[in-house]
């Protein structure tokens, strides 16, 4: 089936500076990624979706300017936090449609700690 | 009001019980249902989908979905200790804007 690799799995950077997760799909192209963050025992919130070639869509209270995301490729999404600080320790998702069938495929997610 | 609840839990059943897990929504103009499982640390997995009313089986796993209460459901036969995960509800509209319930948190004892 499509799978959709994230990593790194878990990084723990210092306060102020800056991590970078990347999100491929392998076997299919996805024009269109999403990113997540999920907080213990809450529901994933999207922060943005990824468009290829284009600017991303950020939902309601995402700050662009922190959360940088870049859509290169088809196969290619990252999600670069800027001078992280420690509310911004989360997990963060990346998931793609796969074709025309609903339900997202994710990836496996990253563990971010912010010391 | 939130689009989508569901009870958090904990939910904790012996081995080989039925489980059910059980989501209701707000807005009428839903019309896809899915159901991950989420292991610890990890992504999601999508468990099941549909889109009409009515019961949608899978092995053990059967999605049950009552449009005219806004209510769906994921039950689980004779459940098993690799069963334990949190499962989560997810609800889209047509314009493939999707809503995720908080997840319930499932553990099977052997």
């Amino acid at each position: 089936g499509a799978v959709v690799s994230q990593h790194p799995s878990r990084v723990i950077c210092k306060s102020g500076t800056s991590v970078k997760i990347e999100c491929r799909s392998l076997d299919f192209q996805a024009t269109t990624m999403f990113w997540y963050r999920q907080f213990p025992k809450q529901s994933l919130m999207l922060m943005a979706t990824s468009n290829e070639g284009s600017k991303a869509t950020y939902e309601q209270g995402v700050e662009k300017d922190k959360f940088l995301i870049n859509h290169a490729s088809l196969t290619l999404s990252t999600l670069t936090v800027t001078s992280a600080h420690p509310e911004d320790s989360s997990f963060y998702i990346c998931s793609a449609i796969v074709g025309d069938s609903y339900g997202y495929t994710f990836g496996s997610g990253t563990r971010l700690t912010v010391v | 009001q939130k689009e989508v609840e569901q009870d958090p839990g904990p939910l904790s059943v012996p081995e080989g019980a039925i489980v059910s897990l059980n989501c209701t929504y707000s807005n009428s103009a839903f019309q896809y249902f899915m159901w991950y499982r989420q292991y610890s640390r990890k992504g999601p997995e999508l468990l099941m989908y549909t889109y009409s009313s009515g019961n949608k089986e899978d092995g053990r796993f059967t999605a049950q979905v009552d449009k005219s209460s806004k209510y769906i459901s994921l039950f689980i036969r004779d459940s098993q200790p690799s069963d334990s995960a949190t499962y989560l509800c997810a609800i889209a509209d047509t314009g493939n804007q999707f809503y995720f319930g908080t997840g319930t948190s499932l553990t099977v004892i052997p």
